[in-house]
């Protein structure tokens, strides 16, 4: 069965500074791929995903994935954040058939002045 | 497009009661799923609906939880009797299933349940 780790639970960061938000899964074959953001008290939003193809996904909000097979990650990353990406991110990954989605624990994203 | 439509938003019962909550997927979605979600177990998949069948419903529970697709655009989850620990955010969300199983799920802004 696939699963997925997200590392670190709670990351803070400069508005301003770059991002990286760490997701590791474990499947068997080529999954499919997802980060999704959810801010507080609403539901969760799809920023990107990845289902083959170019290695490197853009999302909205200026953000892109890179998913690595070597190293089984699929990390997010933003160049620049902005005090509204302040949230939790939830990476998740799918195998075939009705795509069941196993989601990560999720990152919460705090963002100083 | 309006997106996945979950009623109530919030609801606050006693314990014992019967709690329904509603969703209205994406029109033209043939998926369905129910989440839920809390700070112990994370986001937990509860059933997902195919075409309005119950295909996978492995994550629910126990018996109190049941769960009803009765047409495309409507579903249900119930929970009777509710208890404290059923105290969560329900989420549901749609999806279209294509061949190749290329598919994303939307998900509803969910229901927030307290069980006093």
């Amino acid at each position: 069965a696939q699963s997925v780790t997200q590392p670190d639970i709670h990351i803070t960061v400069s508005e301003g500074a770059s991002l990286e938000l760490r997701c590791n899964y474990s499947y068997g074959a080529t999954p499919y791929l997802f980060w999704y953001v959810q801010s507080p008290g609403q539901g969760l939003q799809l920023l990107l995903k990845y289902f083959s193809g170019d290695t490197l996904v853009q999302g909205i909000k200026g953000f892109e994935a890179e998913f690595k097979r070597s190293q089984s990650s699929f990390n997010l990353r933003k160049p620049s954040v902005h005090w509204s990406d302040a949230a939790e991110y939830f990476c998740a990954v799918a195998a075939g058939g009705y795509q069941k989605v196993t989601f990560g624990t999720g990152t919460k994203l705090q963002v100083i002045p | 497009d309006a997106g996945v439509i979950q009623s109530p938003r919030h609801e606050v019962t006693e314990m014992g009661q019967e709690v329904t909550l509603r969703c209205k997927p994406i029109s033209g979605h043939n998926s369905l799923f129910w989440y839920r979600q809390t700070m112990m177990r994370g986001l937990e998949l509860l059933i997902y609906f195919n075409n309005n069948v119950p295909i996978d419903d492995s994550g629910m529970p126990e018996d109190r939880f049941s769960a009803k697709m009765p047409n495309a655009s409507f579903s249900t989850l119930k929970i009777q009797p509710s208890e404290p620990r059923d105290s969560a955010v329900y989420f549901c969300a749609s999806s279209l299933s294509l061949a190749g199983g290329e598919e994303t799920q939307y998900f509803g802004p969910g229901t927030r349940l307290l069980v006093l």
